[in-house]
């Protein structure tokens, strides 16, 4: 069974430019999730989908950032427009059920270097 | 400060040694997790304990939790080389679905 794919692995954009990142979740999984590590710094949430909905949106820095995820399967992360402090991996994850103890399966990561 | 920091920061061991890395929490968990990430690669889930549980074992792994102290450990023994990676802690309240990460600790292996 494939895992949690990321696209693209890296990208490199200038300052003020726009950047889609991409999530495909393990089939049949409802619940998808994205984090970003930056500067070094502790991987941070950012929000959590059942399927087509946004359950939790709290961790979105602000409204540059744009996460869809239309017909509940794949999930999109835009950033518009990118900032210098944008720039670390962004991680997806995906989880089947929520139970009070489940495991969350990570993708690769897209590394966004801004300059 | 965040929840979830790992000690130490960056740890160097000869292969077959034991590596041993903490994490301290702040609120009451649900559950916490180790996950591993090899440079250039995703998360990989390690181990999961409730917070019901003291103590868990896989393989060469071995974690603890004292929710009285807010502090996990994860000891890795007989170290390998392939165990060079970096090592993150994360923890999850009741009521919420995401994880919280630490920092992580950076562990070199030595051959």
């Amino acid at each position: 069974e494939a895992g949690v794919t990321q696209f693209p692995s890296h990208s490199v954009i200038e300052k003020g430019q726009t950047v889609t990142l991409r999530c495909d979740p393990i089939s049949g999984h409802d619940n998808l999730y994205w984090y970003r590590r930056v500067m070094g710094k502790e991987i941070k949430f950012l929000l959590h989908f059942v399927k087509e909905s946004k359950q939790d949106e709290s961790g979105m820095p602000n409204n540059r950032f744009l996460a869809e995820r239309t017909g509940g399967t794949y999930s999109t992360l835009k950033v518009q427009p990118a900032e210098l402090e944008d720039s670390g991996v962004y991680f997806c994850a995906s989880s089947q059920v929520e139970t009070s103890a489940y495991e969350q399966y990570f993708g690769p990561g897209t590394r966004l270097t801004v300059t | 400060s965040q929840q979830g920091e790992e000690d130490p920061q960056a740890l160097s061991i000869q292969e077959g040694e034991n590596a041993t890395m903490n994490c301290s929490y702040k609120t009451s968990i649900n559950n916490l997790q180790w996950y591993r990430q090899n440079s250039g690669r995703g998360l990989v889930h390690l181990i999961l304990i409730r917070s019901n549980e003291r103590e868990k074992h896989s393989g060469r792994l071995r974690v603890t939790l004292d929710t009285s102290k807010k502090s996990s450990s994860l000891l890795i023994t007989a170290s390998r080389a392939a165990d060079t990676a970096s090592y993150f802690c994360a923890t999850r309240t009741s009521g919420t679905y995401k994880y919280i990460f630490g920092t992580g600790t950076r562990l070199k292996v030595l051959a």
